[in-house]
């Protein structure tokens, strides 16, 4: 069975600072591929960033990194710089990327709070 | 990133009528979309696959008559909500994939449509 687990359901940061969530997966798929996105109050799901099983550096986007560990199966979302704009829900997926079907499962989120 | 356009972003509405949310792939074609509900504070939960030009796939407990899906084009599919009651009320969002192998497989969300049945 395919599952996403986001331990922390809130965190604070200090703005500037840089802040990582948790996420864990567990796949019995070969390939799959991991993404992180951001849900602002306002609901809409911003794309962050993507990280394939098979990629051999981790994933970097801006202000946003991926610390994958693919034998702990572990695919932490680093903020670096905190702003007050990141403050909002964030959610860890995953969808297997040769099964059919195509589905990706999400985690329950993480609320990050960004103090000034 | 790709865009993803949904519409209406917000809905009022009175308990026994349906109503339509529509779903557009801007600038790529959307072989595959996808329609979530989320409830407040909660995950996403997926309720069906639409595939352009077949029939929707629902996930286990959705009700297919309840809620309709048609996938007419590559760049655009509707929900829509047949005689809405208050416990449909929910947030509703689409999401579209983007095929090209150079686009990873990656998911893009529309904004989302907040339903209210009174």
């Amino acid at each position: 069975a395919q599952k996403i687990t986001q331990t922390q359901p809130g965190m604070f940061v200090q703005e500037k600072e840089a802040v990582t969530l948790d996420c864990t997966y567990d796949t019995s798929d070969p390939s799959y591929g991991l993404f992180w996105y951001k849900q602002p109050s306002s609901g809409e799901m911003i794309f962050l960033i993507y990280q394939g099983s098979y990629d051999q550096q981790n994933a970097t986007e801006g202000r946003y990194s991926l610390n994958f560990q693919k034998a702990r199966k572990s695919a932490n979302l680093v903020i670096s710089a905190s702003q007050l704009g990141d403050s909002a829900m964030y959610f860890c997926a995953m969808r297997p990327l040769n099964t059919g079907g195509f589905k990706t499962i999400f985690g329950a989120g993480t609320r990050l709070f960004v103090k000034a | 990133g790709a865009v993803v356009s949904q519409h209406p972003s917000w809905v009022i509405c009175k308990s026994g009528t349906s109503v339509k949310i529509e779903c557009r792939s801007l600038d790529f074609q959307a072989t595959t979309m996808f329609w979530y509900r989320q409830f407040p504070k909660q995950s996403l939960m997926l309720m069906a696959t639409s595939n352009e030009g077949s029939k929707a796939t629902y996930e286990q407990g959705v009700e297919k008559d309840k809620f309709l899906i048609n996938h007419a084009s590559l760049t655009l599919s509707t929900l829509t909500v047949t005689s809405a009651h208050p416990e449909d009320s929910s947030f509703y969002i689409c999401s579209a994939r983007d095929g090209q192998p150079l686009a990873k497989n990656i998911q893009y969300f529309g904004a989302g449509t907040r339903l209210s049945v009174l």
